[in-house]
Order: structure tokens, then C-alpha cells, then sequence
């Protein structure tokens, strides 16, 4: 089972619509979460993280983390075409029993969106 | 302008020969990672540092190395022991003090073994 898993893709939907990026994690003790945003040939740039059980909204975007499941999901509001791009799932272990942080991130592979006109 | 620079943009290697990859960042973070990513991938943790003068082997560190002597400076050698070095290299840094260190990424560079 890989340590961090996300939905195959690729994924398309209309302008307007909603877009769902969904995540799933294998360590029970990951601590933090992040969506990671990567246009082609670029690098990847950080749209939200989330550390609570529940929903956290940043304008258009919504990320939501149920740790009983394991699972992280990204939602996009009111996709635009500027949203096309590769999203990337990583998560963070934390501290360990020092205290000393874990600055490691895992990455999913990562699902290409595709919002069409 | 705070930020992480990633140099060159572009590399072309010969097979047999070592490479350089450069990474700085004026952020004054502790920490900083190398990054390896193939295409339709996701990214591979390569190395990473969380202090001056000490670092770690991440998952796919075999035919690379570090050094980190300053904290703004974390350069990545691919060697020719690296057996399929061809891919996009990402230099990331964060925090380390904070419990959820966000990372951000340097802008990439992209090597081909010719």
C-alpha cells in the first residue's frame, strides 16, 4: 500500500462546477496536510494545509480531513480554466516522541485537473 | 524579495559525469530538501537537512549527495553512480519550529543525461 494515495485522475469538469481531489494516507499518526497546486513545467505552490479534524475554506477552495478514515480531499468551487493543473497531496508525520519535528513531507502522484470552457 | 533560488534552470550532462545542482533561500529557514520528480509523478524525497552541518538520506538517496556548511545553502551532486538521472530536481525549505512547516518550493531544475 503506498504511504500516501490520491484519486487517479485525470480529472475534467466544466467551468462553474465543483472539482473533488481526494487523498487517502496509511500512517494513523500523520499530524498535517497540504494541497500543492503544480502547472506544468513549474514547481509546486501551496494552496492550503489542514491539521483539525473538519473543514477548512480559503475562497474558492475547501479542504476537508476525517483522520478516523484516513482521507483528505480538496474541493474547488466555481472551477475556471486558470484551475487546470496537476494537485498534489502531502502529509506530514509531525513530532517525534523529542519533540523534534518531522520536516518530511510524503507526496501522493499527484491528479491532473482539467477545467474545460 | 525573499524566496528560494534554484540554478541553473536547465542541465545537460554527459554520462560519467558529476553535476551540481545549486540551492539557496534568503528565508531563513532551517530546514531544506532535494526532491526528485519523473514525469506523471509525484516527488521523491532525496535528501533533506533540518540544521547546519548535519543531514539526512531520504528514500531515494543512492547516487546523490549534499552538503549543507551554511544555512541559506543546501547544493545537490548527482554523481554518475546515479544510474537514471534525467528528471525535474526541486530544492523545498521550511521551518522548523512550527508543528505543521509548510514547505516551499525553488522554481526547479531540469537535467537530461545525453
Amino acid at each position: 500500500q503506498k504511504e500516501v494515495e490520491q484519486n487517479s485522475g485525470p480529472l475534467s469538469v466544466p467551468e462553474g462546477a465543483i472539482a473533488s481531489l481526494n487523498c487517502t494516507y496509511s500512517d494513523r499518526g500523520s499530524q498535517s496536510f497540504f494541497w500543492y497546486r503544480q502547472y506544468s513545467g513549474k514547481s509546486p505552490e501551496l494552496i492550503m494545509f489542514i491539521y483539525s479534524n473538519g473543514d477548512k475554506e480559503d475562497g474558492r477552495f475547501t479542504a476537508q480531513l476525517n483522520k478516523a478514515s484516513q482521507y483528505v480531499s480538496l474541493l474547488i468551487r466555481d472551477s475556471q480554466p486558470s484551475d487546470s493543473a496537476t494537485y498534489l497531496c502531502a502529509v506530514n508525520k509531525g513530532r517525534d516522541a523529542g519533540g523534534t519535528s518531522y520536516g518530511k513531507l510524503t507526496f501522493g502522484q499527484g491528479t491532473i485537473l482539467t477545467v474545460h470552457p | 524579495d525573499g524566496g528560494i533560488t534554484q540554478s541553473p534552470k536547465y542541465l545537460f550532462r554527459k554520462e560519467g559525469q558529476n553535476v551540481t545542482l545549486s540551492c539557496e533561500q534568503n528565508l531563513n529557514h532551517d530546514a531544506m530538501y532535494w526532491y526528485r520528480q519523473d514525469p506523471g509523478q509525484g516527488l521523491r524525497l532525496i535528501y533533506y537537512s533540518q540544521i547546519v552541518n548535519d543531514f539526512q538520506k531520504g528514500d531515494i538517496a543512492e547516487g546523490y549527495s549534499v552538503s549543507r556548511e551554511k544555512k541559506e545553502s543546501f547544493p545537490l551532486t548527482v554523481t554518475s553512480a546515479q544510474k537514471n538521472p534525467t528528471a525535474f530536481y526541486l530544492c523545498a525549505s521550511s521551518v522548523t519550529s512550527g508543528n505543521y512547516n509548510e514547505q516551499f518550493f525553488g522554481p526547479g531544475t531540469r537535467l537530461t543525461v545525453l
